[in-house]
Order: structure tokens, then C-alpha cells, then sequence
């Protein structure tokens, strides 16, 4: 089945400071979506981005299907972006499966 | 208020005790699934469903069953539980949108301790 490998696995930043979060997956895939489970275990939507770019305020993502990657970017970082960042792709061989990476905790200090 | 949820939030039980997680959604979605998170492997898929009356295996089925018999249900089994099934539980569901942009939408979570 599809392999996701998220980078770094950890990441502590200064509040103020942007960051990079990466998603590689090893196939074609129906679609990606990035979430962020806050420190209460809660699971946020952030981006359904199977292909280009959005923003949303201080975060944006781009994914390029045909290199198999998505990146999140997170910039003027606050200490509520603080939790753990999951990207999550659906086969397209596979039905509807849905395989999530290990995900990146981020903490950011005030 | 559209939303996923799931009950009870907690709950601690003993090896072998069947129990039910259930879990609702009000949007209508078609699809619909369960995961399980442990510390260091991200989620993993136990079973999804894409309509009433049509459930399959995700990643990690044993141990669980599903049913599927309305659309806005989709209970979680465990007919034995046992330690290594101790963990969090999430469901989600999908609208199945045609070109839509079909994003999941998670329930708060179901945190058991099976003893």
C-alpha cells in the first residue's frame, strides 16, 4: 500500500517564526488533506488540497501531485499553532482507504 | 450545528467485555470511518463504509467489526476487547461529492483503557 513520510517528526519554534512542514507519498493519490490535532486531542481540518495551493491566514499549503509532496506552511507562528500536523491521502488504487503519516508535533515558545 | 459524535468519550473496561463505541453524523455524509490512534503511528484506518449496507476493512480490522444499517450510524464492535486494543478512537465522515471537494470530518474521540 501507499507509504506517507511526514518531515521533521519534531519541531520547537520561537513564537514568530514561520516553519515548513513536508508530506511525501509514494503514489497516486484521489486526495490530501492536512489537519492539526490541537493539545486537547482535538482534529482540526486545515486544507483539502489534492493539487495547488491555498491559504487560509497565516497558513497556506501547496501540494504537487506529480512529484508526490505537499507542503504546509505556517508563518508569524503563535503558540496555539502548538500541537501535532497530520497529512492524510486517500489511495486511488486502493477504494476509499485513507492513510495518514506520523504527523509532526510542533511546539511553539512564547 | 453539523457535526460527528461519538459515545462515551471515555471508558475504561476488562479483557473479553464486549462493547459498542457509537458514532452519529448530521451532514448526510456517505462515508463514513473509524480510526485508531497510538503514540508514534499517526492514525490508522480500522474500517470505513461508503453507504448503508457497505462496510470494508481499512488497515487494521481485527479485533473490530462495524455495521452500517442507517445512514447517519456507523457503530464500532468489539466483541473480546483485549490490552493491545487500548487506545483512541476516532470516527469520521465524508461527503462523496462528485469533483466535490470531500474532506473528513472527525468526532471528539473515544479514549478506552481495556484492562
Amino acid at each position: 500500500g501507499i507509504q506517507v513520510e511526514q518531515s521533521p517528526p519534531d519541531l520547537i519554534l520561537q513564537e514568530g517564526a514561520n516553519s515548513t512542514l513536508r508530506c511525501n507519498f509514494s503514489d497516486s493519490v484521489n486526495n490530501l488533506q492536512w489537519f492539526h490535532q490541537n493539545p486537547w486531542g482535538q482534529l482540526i481540518n486545515l486544507f483539502y488540497i489534492p493539487s495547488g495551493t491555498k491559504q487560509n491566514g497565516r497558513l497556506s499549503a501547496t501540494t504537487v501531485a506529480t512529484e508526490r509532496y505537499s507542503l504546509l506552511y505556517i508563518s508569524s507562528s503563535q503558540t496555539t499553532d502548538s500541537g501535532v500536523y497530520f497529512c492524510a491521502v486517500e489511495e486511488r488504487a486502493g477504494g476509499f482507504k485513507t492513510i495518514f503519516g506520523a504527523g509532526t508535533r510542533l511546539f511553539v515558545k512564547a | 450545528e453539523a457535526q460527528v459524535t461519538q459515545n462515551p468519550r471515555y471508558l475504561i473496561t476488562v479483557t473479553g467485555k464486549k462493547l459498542t463505541v457509537t458514532c452519529s453524523q448530521n451532514m448526510n455524509h456517505e462515508y463514513m470511518s473509524w480510526y485508531r490512534q497510538d503514540p508514534g503511528l499517526g492514525l490508522r484506518q480500522i474500517y470505513y463504509s461508503m453507504n448503508v449496507e457497505v462496510t470494508d476493512k481499512g488497515d487494521v480490522p481485527e479485533g473490530y467489526k462495524v455495521s452500517r444499517k442507517e445512514k447517519r450510524n456507523f457503530p464500532l464492535i468489539l466483541e473480546s476487547p483485549s490490552p493491545n486494543q487500548t487506545s483512541l478512537y476516532f470516527c469520521a465522515s465524508t461527503p462523496l461529492l462528485a469533483g466535490g471537494e470531500n474532506e473528513q470530518f472527525f468526532g471528539p474521540g473515544t479514549r478506552l483503557t481495556v484492562l
